[in-house]
């Protein structure tokens, strides 16, 4: 099986400009989880998409939103970026929601610059 | 919230033992043990549950203090390959969400 795929690998924008990222999960997974890793703060939960339905946010502003699609595709978006925004962001699939103890495979991450 | 890792580094010579905490001050439900090597994605290597056993394979095991609310990841006889920042991922109560801790960088040379 392809493993989780997230395009772009790398991206360079301005403040203010708004960024939209993809992720494609295993074939089968119907769960899409998206963080925020930094080297000061780590890993950050940003929001789990279950069957097209956000099941849980993270303590993230508004500028920070997603969705997914019937083929379990998701996309994250941030608008009005900020120069605190640069990070590598990670999408991580499961074949069922989180909670229920199954396994995440993580994607290879979209390295956003903000400059 | 964020659980707390000890310690943030850790360098071994092959052959060497290590032991990696993850401490919470939420009562826990699962702890989830990742690697991930520089440039790469995290990968799984366990779950832990609440009223569960002790887990391992190979030479990596763990385990799951309720009533401290820690887990411990235990690596023996590393190898070259165990190289690389291990995260606890945890999820207090049945909130369904993973929160992860800042890491703990191993290192191991021949």
């Amino acid at each position: 099986k392809a493993g989780v795929t997230q395009t772009p690998r790398y991206l360079i924008k301005t403040r203010g400009q708004q960024v939209t990222l993809s992720c494609s999960p295993i074939s089968g997974h119907r769960s899409v989880s998206w963080y925020q890793q930094t080297p000061g703060q780590g890993l950050q939960f940003l929001f789990e998409y279950f069957s097209e339905t956000q099941r849980n946010k993270g303590n993230f502003p508004g500028r920070f939103s997603g969705r997914q699609f019937s083929n379990s595709r998701s996309e994250m978006n941030v608008s009005t970026l900020e120069l605190g925004d640069s990070a590598l962001y990670l999408c991580a699939s499961s074949l069922y929601a989180l909670g229920h103890t199954d396994t995440q495979y993580f994607g290879p991450g979209t390295r956003l610059t903000v400059l | 919230q964020q659980p707390v890792q000890s310690p943030q580094a850790v360098i071994l010579r092959e052959g060497e033992d290590a032991v990696i905490n993850c401490s919470s001050s939420k009562a826990l439900y699962s702890v989830h043990w990742y690697r991930q090597k520089h440039g790469e994605a995290p990968i799984f290597l366990m779950i832990l549950l609440k009223g569960g056993e002790q887990k391992g394979h190979d030479k990596i095991s763990a385990s799951f203090n309720e009533k401290k609310q820690q887990s411990s990841l235990y690596l023996t006889a590393s190898q070259l390959s165990y190289s690389g920042t291990y995260f606890c991922g945890t999820e207090p109560g049945h909130t369904d969400k993973l929160i992860f801790g800042t890491g703990t960088r191993l290192q191991v040379f021949p």
